[in-house]
């Protein structure tokens, strides 16, 4: 099967601090991107999403930047509550094929 | 507006057993994804349909199949059933592939081979 098969790494913050979850993408084709979050049990809830043609996009507490030129996405959680402990994973679409490919993710847990 | 429904939620099957798993998209969605997910693979593609044709297929066994049905409902088949298909089966839908919106997951199907 299709995927990046890593062990995933846990980000630990302090609840009200700022959170920031990188993502590395090999695929200059990708033309779309965007981040989940999946909370135990559950389904992948999108986020927030952003076009090649953009290099930042904010939502609510939410922020996600693109570098095409390193390929990198990262996304960036303001005043970090217990709520958004869960795994958070970056999605990229290639243009030519759109097929999504998905990062293993990364676990954000909140300490109060 | 309702999600994207999956049904059932949970699955217990014995191997050599065959399965099918359902999924109902937003309503005006066309497009279905179907993918599987492990604590070691992550996400993995399956297949994609759109308007009751597959579009794209990842790289699973002839065991696994799908189907959409002129509603938009998606159907997946899993046939000889191995414990290793134990997993988390999540459908995604979407109005049309090349929309940069509303790539929308459900919450899953989460099947035990025993």
């Amino acid at each position: 099967g299709e995927s990046v098969g890593l062990h995933l790494p846990t980000l630990s913050v302090q609840e009200g601090d700022n959170s920031i979850i990188n993502c590395a993408y090999s695929n200059s084709a990708s033309d779309y991107f965007i981040w989940y979050k999946q909370e135990s049990g559950k389904g992948p809830q999108f986020i927030i999403d952003i076009r090649s043609n953009m290099d930042k996009r904010q939502g609510q507490r939410v922020t996600v930047l693109l570098n095409k030129t390193v390929k990198h996405l990262s996304l960036q959680i303001a005043a970090t509550q217990p709520g958004d402990s869960a795994v958070y994973f970056c999605a990229e679409r290639d243009s030519g094929t759109y097929k999504y490919i998905f990062g293993t993710g990364t676990r954000l847990k909140v300490l109060a | 507006k309702a999600g994207v429904t999956q049904t059932p939620r949970y699955l217990i099957k014995t191997r050599g057993q065959q399965v099918t798993l359902s999924c109902s998209p937003i309503s005006g969605h066309r497009s279905v994804s179907w993918y599987q997910q492990t604590p070691g693979q992550g996400l993995q593609f399956l297949f994609e349909y759109f308007s009751e044709t597959q579009r794209n297929k990842g790289n699973f066994p002839g065991r696994f199949s799908g189907r959409q049905f002129s509603n938009s409902r998606s159907e997946m088949n899993v046939s000889t059933l191995e414990l290793g298909d134990s997993a988390l089966y999540l459908c995604a839908s979407s109005w049309n592939r090349d929309i940069n919106y509303g790539y929308t997951f459900g919450s899953g199907t989460r099947l035990t081979v025993v």
